[in-house]
């Protein structure tokens, strides 16, 4: 069955410093990988996607990941840290064979320190 | 493009009363859309998936009598909860999909913070 493991509920970052929010999957076959951002009592900004080509995806705000198929993993970067990347950061999966139905990670909360 | 609005943004509602929430696609036909619940500080849980036209498919341990989801039009999905109480107070957000060539994709609403007292 698919899954979706977000490494660290929390990650506090100095402004200015790397930002790396990690995000493992689960999943029989090469699945449609996203990251979204929350801020409070919003709904979910998409940040990125990776669906077929090139396995670096650059998306809005500064961020990107890479999916590393061996690795099943897609984490998400973004080399300095501003005060309003302070958010809920949430990663999902989409499966053809699951009816592309979202599979949510349980979230990560990204504080940044100033 | 791919705008999917909500509303209201937030509702507070006296227990037992019942309250709609509106999802609507703007600018795409939406085949499916989606409910989903946010409880505090947690990721989003799945209530339901509506096809224009169908009943709602209600993920397990999701009250469909409670949750009452009417998809329809290809751009507006409703989802009213009937009897409300404190413990339905949440975050619901819904989303689309427009059944073509980015079926893997959702858009999402902006949400309803429903309070009930």
């Amino acid at each position: 069955a698919q899954s979706v493991t977000q490494l660290g509920s929390h990650v506090s970052v100095s402004e200015g410093a790397l930002v790396l929010l990690r995000c493992n999957y689960s999943s029989s076959v090469p699945p449609y990988l996203f990251w979204y951002v929350q801020y409070p009592n919003q709904g979910l900004q998409l940040l990125l996607k990776y669906t077929t080509g090139a396995t670096l995806v650059k998306g809005i705000n500064g961020f990107e990941a890479e999916f590393k198929k061996s690795e099943t993993s897609f984490h998400l970067t973004k080399p300095s840290a501003h005060m309003s990347d302070a958010a809920e950061y949430f990663c999902a999966v989409s499966e053809r064979g699951q009816g592309f139905s979202f599979i949510f990670g349980k979230g990560t909360r990204l504080l940044v320190k100033p | 493009g791919a705008v999917v609005s909500q509303h209201p943004s937030w509702v507070i509602c006296k227990s037992g009363t019942s309250v709609k929430i509106e999802c609507r696609s703007l600018d795409f036909q939406a085949t499916t859309m989606f409910w989903y619940r946010q409880f505090p500080k947690q990721s989003l849980m799945l209530m339901a998936t509506s096809n224009e036209g169908s009943k709602a498919t209600y993920e397990q341990g999701v009250e469909k009598d409670k949750f009452l989801i009417n998809h329809a039009s290809l751009t507006l999905s409703t989802l009213t909860v009937t009897s409300a109480h404190p413990e339905d107070s949440s975050f619901y957000i819904c989303s689309a999909r427009d059944g073509g060539d980015s079926s893997y994709e959702q858009y999402f609403g902006p949400g309803t913070r429903l309070t009930v007292t």
